[in-house]
């Protein structure tokens, strides 16, 4: 079957780092994507790894490791408007086509 | 307009009704996306069109029925719907689904009550 784990939750720093973790479990992986949501907002793409390694765009990374089924988010430099939930999802390829699955998503508060 | 814009905002209807949902995206892009999301669960994906022609429906229940005519207008029509079917229904919109391109826009989604 198909399943996404991540944190429920957390805090941070303004100022540090703070690294969200994602596993996932599926049978045709296809790639993995990582969403910004602000309450009572719509998603924002952050970010799309489909081959092992580190992929950076300013102060977000994010991490993909295809045999361990895992990923990470990496945000540098926290600011206050960083709190948000953080969204993990898997692009599954089955026979019938494609299916994208979502975790429930890790809310991040940024304290001062 | 620019960005991807979805009418009407919000919407009360009846088990009975039929009603429709809008998006239109002005970004040029070749793929639509449906997406629900309920009050804690999950971000769920309903349908992806990429070209007009539909890529994935992810077990989606027959009384929602997606409509793609161009690239630029997805519709979903709404018939019979539940009560547990009243959720944010979000459209989203990037150049393909191919080719690792995958950045998605969002509209600000439609909030749907069923009564």
């Amino acid at each position: 079957g198909q399943n996404i784990d991540q944190p429920t939750e957390m805090t941070a720093t303004e100022g540090a780092i703070v690294q969200i973790n994602c596993t996932y479990q599926t049978s045709g992986f296809n790639g993995l994507f990582w969403y910004q949501q602000h309450a009572g907002e719509a998603p924002t793409f952050l970010s799309y790894n489909v081959l092992d390694g580190l992929e950076e765009k300013g102060r977000f990374s994010s991490f993909l490791s295809r045999s361990k089924g895992y990923s990470y988010l990496l945000l540098k430099e926290l600011q206050m408007k960083d709190s948000a939930s953080y969204l993990c999802a898997v692009r599954d390829l089955y026979t019938g086509g494609f299916k994208t699955i979502f975790g429930a998503g890790t809310r991040l508060f940024v304290k001062a | 307009e620019t960005g991807v814009t979805q009418t009407p905002r919000h919407l009360v209807m009846g088990m009975t009704n039929k009603k429709s949902l809008k998006c239109e995206q002005h970004l040029g892009h070749n793929a639509m996306y449906w997406y629900k999301q309920s009050a804690k669960k999950p971000l769920e994906l309903m349908f992806v069109y990429n070209f007009k022609e539909q890529t994935e429906n992810n077990s989606v229940p027959s009384r929602f029925s997606p409509e793609c005519p161009n690239s630029s207008h997805l519709f979903l029509h709404l018939h019979t719907l539940q009560p547990e079917d009243s959720a944010l229904y979000l459209c989203a919109s990037s150049q393909d689904v191919r080719g690792g391109n995958y950045e998605q826009y969002f509209g600000p989604g439609t909030r749907l009550t069923v009564t």
